[in-house]
């Protein structure tokens, strides 16, 4: 298995564009996690899936930030419109609820510029 | 409030020297503790769990409950111990891990 696969590994875009971020569980894996990371706050959890249903969204963190999941091997981070604050590296990680919670397993993550 | 506390946002050693990377946390009832690494250029791993009670790369943490800490040891620092580690909390009933700010290890020739 390739492992988490995030898309793209780079993103620079302009204030005000909106922003799509990609990620591809591992298979099988039945858990998606979303996260951002600045120098400031560090790793904070934005939204996590079980069963490819939100469970909790209490990280994102405003009406500007959505996401998606589709279905097990897809899901989506948007935010519209993207500000300069929004700057930061995104990763994804899933994991198999069922055996060795909690064991995450991350993407190699998205850095995101907004100009 | 769950909330996972790492001090030191940079810790600088020479090789050879012991490592402690401090580790506290807050939450009400009996959490899961993790070691998470970033070594240069690759992904987030996870490094040891607490419940699995075991070394890697030499590194060992003990959950001390009296004083909610959880803080990463190794008696001889290497070079290739160099990256970030990010201490993080899971309770029994949720997936969510909850991540402190990490502290930066920079292990010196």
């Amino acid at each position: 298995d390739a492992g988490v696969i995030q898309s793209p590994r780079h993103e620079v875009t302009e204030m005000g564009q909106e922003v799509t971020l990609r990620c591809k569980p591992i298979s099988g894996h039945n858990s998606l996690f979303w996260y951002r990371q600045t120098m400031m706050r560090g790793l904070e959890l934005l939204i996590y899936f079980n069963n490819n249903v939100p469970i909790d969204d209490s990280g994102m963190p405003e009406d500007r930030f959505s996401a998606k999941m589709p279905n097990a091997s897809f899901s989506t981070l948007k935010i519209q419109p993207s500000e300069p604050r929004d700057s930061a590296v995104y990763f994804c990680a899933s994991s198999l609820a069922s055996l060795a919670k909690n064991i995450q397993y991350f993407g190699a993550g998205t850095r995101l510029s907004v100009l | 409030a769950q909330r996972v506390t790492q001090p030191e946002k940079l810790l600088s050693v020479f090789k050879g020297a012991p490592v402690e990377l401090k580790c506290n946390y807050s939450y009400s009832g009996s959490p899961e503790l993790f070691w998470y690494v970033q070594y240069s250029r690759q992904r987030l791993q996870l490094l040891l769990r607490h419940i699995s009670r075991e070394s890697i790369k030499g590194f060992t943490a003990d959950l001390n409950k009296g004083e909610t800490s959880f803080h990463l040891k190794k008696p001889f620092a290497q070079e290739e111990d160099s990256a970030m580690y990010y201490c993080a909390l899971s309770g029994h009933n949720t997936d969510k891990l909850i991540f402190g700010t990490g502290t930066r290890l920079q292990v010196f020739p």
